[in-house]
């Protein structure tokens, strides 16, 4: 089965950049959408398809996906971001849907 | 404004059986697939099921196939997730989810409702 790959943990200090990366098999190949959840609610999305957002979310949340990792970048981190992200994409291979293990952000 | 609100969680033994609802508004939605994704206390998000915007096509994961069965009506704007032969390891908040296409397949989950737990215990 398709597996994706998340750092358990990712820490930035406010007004840097953060970087979250996912890695699977030839990911580059598929599309990648990434979700933010805060502790107690559900999950939001914040990229699909690789990079596009959605309305409403900020544009310092982008996406980049090639080779065999895609990357959630968080432009100038406010401490809001701080949250749990996850990537996610659809195995056609098995028709699944798979989730990376997910990623801490912590804002120092 | 878009809406999903998920029903019918709650304590049941090992074995035991348990419907879920999932009422939706806000959009038309027979053109959209639908998932069921779980999170077990204190791990990450598990795909479950999804269900095409016709009802004709449904996925399952390993962990539930065979187990669950994920159904909806369109006339209701209603989508369901039957569990039969519930397992500890069942035990988890589980969301409903839009995703952003009709076919369920490469979609992301674009609204989520705001779960329901589901306990399975002695």
């Amino acid at each position: 089965s398709y597996v994706l790959t998340q750092p358990p943990s990712v820490s930035v200090a406010p007004g840097q950049t953060a970087r979250i990366t996912c890695g699977g098999n030839n990911i580059g190949s598929k599309s990648v959408h990434w979700y933010q959840q805060k502790p107690g609610q559900a999950p939001v999305l914040v990229v699909y398809d690789d990079s596009d957002r959605p309305s409403g979310i900020p544009e310092r949340f982008s996406g980049s996906n090639s080779g065999n990792t895609a990357t959630l970048t968080i432009s100038r981190v406010e401490a809001g971001d701080e949250a749990d992200y996850y990537c996610q994409v659809w195995d056609s291979g098995s028709d699944h849907v798979v989730f990376g293990g997910g990623t801490k952000l912590t804002v120092l | 404004e878009v809406q999903l609100l998920e029903s019918g969680g709650g304590l049941v033994q090992p074995g035991g059986s348990l419907r879920l609802s999932c009422a939706a508004s806000g959009f038309t939605f027979s053109n959209y697939a639908m998932s069921w994704v779980r999170q077990a206390p204190g791990k990450g998000l598990e795909w479950v099921s999804a269900i095409s915007g016709s009802g004709g096509s449904t996925y399952y994961a390993d962990s539930v196939k065979g187990r669950f069965t994920i159904s909806r009506d369109n006339s209701k704007n209603t989508l369901y997730l039957q569990m039969n032969s519930l397992r500890a390891e069942d035990t988890a908040v589980y969301y409903c989810a839009k995703n952003t296409g009709i076919a369920a397949r490469s979609d992301a989950f674009d609204i989520w409702g705001q779960g329901t737990m589901v306990t399975v215990s002695s």
